[in-house]
């Protein structure tokens, strides 16, 4: 089975800070994506990676930022965490047969 | 440009019926991906059933099953003999070929289901 792990389920952070919350898939997909999700608006693609080191914006890039060091880790960086960042992320890998497969999601707070 | 439309925002079912959720799918591309994810309480977000716009069949997995009807950019999401456990979240997502399989989530159903 596909393993898709995020590094915290909850995580509270204040106003200013840098924040990173780590992604890690098992299966050796090349495509990563890193999604925020608030109610009724679904999920909303952040950024996504299709290869190590290699990124691109989704719809809502402003105020993160993605790393890809390796293939298996996708990390989202909020630079300085503000209130209007509080939500739930979702990171996800997806597969050749472009079926995306989630974490369990991290939720942050930011105060 | 691509949209994902979910128009009822909550669902009711009771245990044992049936209930059919509505998504429409609007593209200006010709080849496509379309999904529906299930996202429980607090539990992970997992693959309930996947159509690709170019069969001719509609999909079915055991009591899940898609109506897709490409003329009207329809892709509804049929529940047979609900269970309990079918309450969730449901998303209806879609990614054409050409846009590096990047998906359009629509905006969710929460489905309850009474016993």
């Amino acid at each position: 089975d596909v393993k898709v792990t995020q590094s915290s389920r909850y995580l509270v952070k204040r106003t200013g800070e840098k924040v990173f919350l780590e992604c890690v898939q098992d299966m050796d997909h090349e495509n990563m994506f890193w999604y925020r999700q608030d109610p009724g608006l679904g999920l909303r693609l952040i950024y996504f990676s299709y290869d190590v080191k290699m990124k691109e914006k989704g719809d809502i890039p402003e105020g993160y930022s993605v790393s890809r060091e390796k293939k298996e880790r996708f990390s989202l960086i909020l630079e300085s965490a503000s209130t209007n960042q509080t939500s739930m992320y979702l990171c996800a890998s997806r597969d050749s047969a472009r079926e995306q497969y989630f974490g369990p999601g991290t939720r942050l707070t930011v105060t | 440009a691509q949209t994902v439309t979910q128009s009822q925002p909550e669902m009711s079912v009771q245990e044992a019926e049936t209930v059919t959720l509505s998504c429409t799918y609007d593209t200006s591309e010709s080849d496509y991906y379309l999904f529906w994810y299930k996202q429980p309480p607090s539990r992970q977000m997992i693959l309930v059933i996947r159509q690709e716009a170019y069969k001719q069949q509609n999909a079915t997995e055991n009591r899940f099953s898609v109506n897709f009807q490409k003329a009207a950019k329809s892709f509804s999401l049929k529940i047979s003999d609900s269970q309990l456990g079918d309450a969730a979240m449901y998303f209806c997502a879609g990614g054409g070929i050409e846009s590096q399989g990047n998906l359009i989530f629509g905006k969710g159903t929460k489905l309850s289901v009474k016993p």
